[in-house]
């Protein structure tokens, strides 16, 4: 098993539609989680931690549920600039700094 | 703000040149900072993990002969790709790990090496 699986995609969307994505991980120690979005060509920026509780962030919310190992990320309203591949990331945990990440998810967002 | 910079953003060097790439934390201390690779529609891949004041931590199948890396302030990092060959080309990324919240990790925007 992968230690951080999502689903590749590609996720077309329309304009305004609201799209979840998923990501599993192995590693039941890992202590934090978060999500991270890659434009074409460029680096990996913070989207959002990823709390116990959940969080939200305007139009982005995220889940974490510790007993099934899995994270989601809903994403409400869409818009054109939202299109990227969103990396699903996991640290280990146990003293480690170092993040593992998931391959990413492509979103499009079609006008 | 959690402000990782880059230099150079983009290098074209021939077959056998070394290159440097420093990656700095502008506006927090980082006692750790990593160094990424990532190959087209590939994921991001750790290569090392650098630590200030002592050696890096290179993952395996990472040549440290090859990728010296060098953290010598909790600002600073650099990787030096030696002897670069076309198989070194790639995209590089540096990120900086800000202790005292969650341990997020910030990156650097990226260094794209192309070697001839």
């Amino acid at each position: 098993r992968k230690e951080v699986e999502q689903d590749p995609g590609p996720f077309n969307v329309p304009e305004g539609a609201t799209v979840a994505f998923n990501c599993t991980y192995s590693n039941s120690a890992s202590q934090s989680f978060f999500w991270y979005r890659q434009d074409c060509r460029k680096e990996p920026k913070l989207l959002m931690s990823v709390y116990s509780s959940g969080n939200e962030d305007g139009r982005f919310t995220a889940q974490l549920n510790r007993a099934s190992q899995y994270i989601s990320l809903l994403i409400r309203d869409s818009k054109l600039s939202d299109s990227a591949t969103y990396l699903c990331v996991v640290n280990p945990g146990a003293g480690s700094y170092q993040l593992t990440f998931g391959k990413g998810t492509k979103l499009s967002v079609i006008p | 703000g959690a402000v990782v910079s880059q230099h150079p953003s983009w290098v074209i060097c021939k077959s056998g040149t070394s290159v440097k790439i420093e990656c700095r934390s502008l506006d927090f201390q980082a006692t750790t900072m990593f160094w990424y690779r990532q190959f087209p529609k590939q994921s991001l891949m750790l290569m090392a993990t650098s630590n200030e004041g002592s050696k890096a931590t290179y993952e395996q199948g990472v040549e440290k002969d090859k990728f010296l890396i060098n953290h010598a302030s909790l600002t600073l990092s650099t990787l030096t790709v030696t002897s670069a060959h076309p198989e070194d080309s790639s995209f590089y990324i540096c990120s900086a790990d800000k202790r005292g919240g969650y341990n997020e990790q910030f990156f650097g925007p990226g260094t794209r090496l192309t070697v001839l």
